[in-house]
């Protein structure tokens, strides 16, 4: 197993578009969670799953993002109508149900 | 509610010790982390404490907790050049499936 990971590594597109980001986890782990991150921040939560379920989505999460795991193994990360403010790194991880995580490497958006 | 705390630098020479420290709010974490973040590179999980205990060694790395003061550190013993990056501090309660995460502390070792 190589680890998490993320694809795109880089994605520009502009405003209005929609985007979707893939991660493959650890194939042992049943959890995996989505976090974003900005420059000279700490991770940002967005949503996890456990298995295929869904179990929490941030407050703060806009509706024009989604997120899906469908057979509990990979997950995607949509974002719809882009805007300038959703311009971040993309981070997801994956972990057993207790323990931390395993990061990839991220997706960089950059939203023109 | 969840709110973790760092100080935002440190410098040290390498050879030296380095203290990173952390504050946190929730009295109900029963984990917490330290990652490691190079730059352009996501995060990797350096070391992690259970809330009963106080202090954790592994190799040059040791975490103190103070539950009473919802304080942790991070000592890293003979600090290195390679050792320059971000460090990240962050708690996970029981039955929460999401961490908090600091904004972390640019750790600079000088030659």
């Amino acid at each position: 197993d190589t680890g998490v990971s993320q694809d795109p590594r880089h994605k520009i597109t502009k405003r209005g578009q929609n985007v979707t980001f893939r991660c493959d986890p650890i194939s042992e782990h049943n959890r995996l969670y989505w976090y974003r991150q900005t420059l000279g921040q700490g991770p940002e939560f967005l949503t996890y799953f456990q298995n295929e379920a869904q179990l929490e989505k941030s407050r703060l999460l806009s509706d024009r993002f989604s997120a899906e795991r469908p057979k509990g193994s990979f997950s995607t990360l949509e974002i719809q109508r882009t805007e300038q403010g959703d311009s971040a790194m993309y981070l997801c991880a994956s972990s057993l149900a207790t323990g931390g995580y395993t990061f990839g490497s991220g997706t960089r958006l950059t939203v023109v | 509610g969840e709110d973790v705390e760092q100080s935002l630098f440190l410098s040290v020479r390498e050879g030296d010790s380095s203290v990173i420290n952390c504050t946190y709010t929730d009295s109900s974490s029963t984990y917490l982390y330290w990652y490691k973040q190079e730059p352009g590179a996501g995060l990797q999980l350096l070391t992690y404490i259970f809330s009963n205990m106080d202090m954790k060694q592994d190799q040059r790395l040791t975490v103190l907790l103070n539950k009473k003061d919802k304080h942790l550190s991070l000592r890293i013993a003979d600090t290195q050049t390679g050792d320059s990056a971000i460090y990240f501090c962050a708690e996970t309660y029981t039955n929460a499936g999401k961490s908090t995460f600091g904004d972390g502390t640019t750790l600079t070792v000088k030659p």
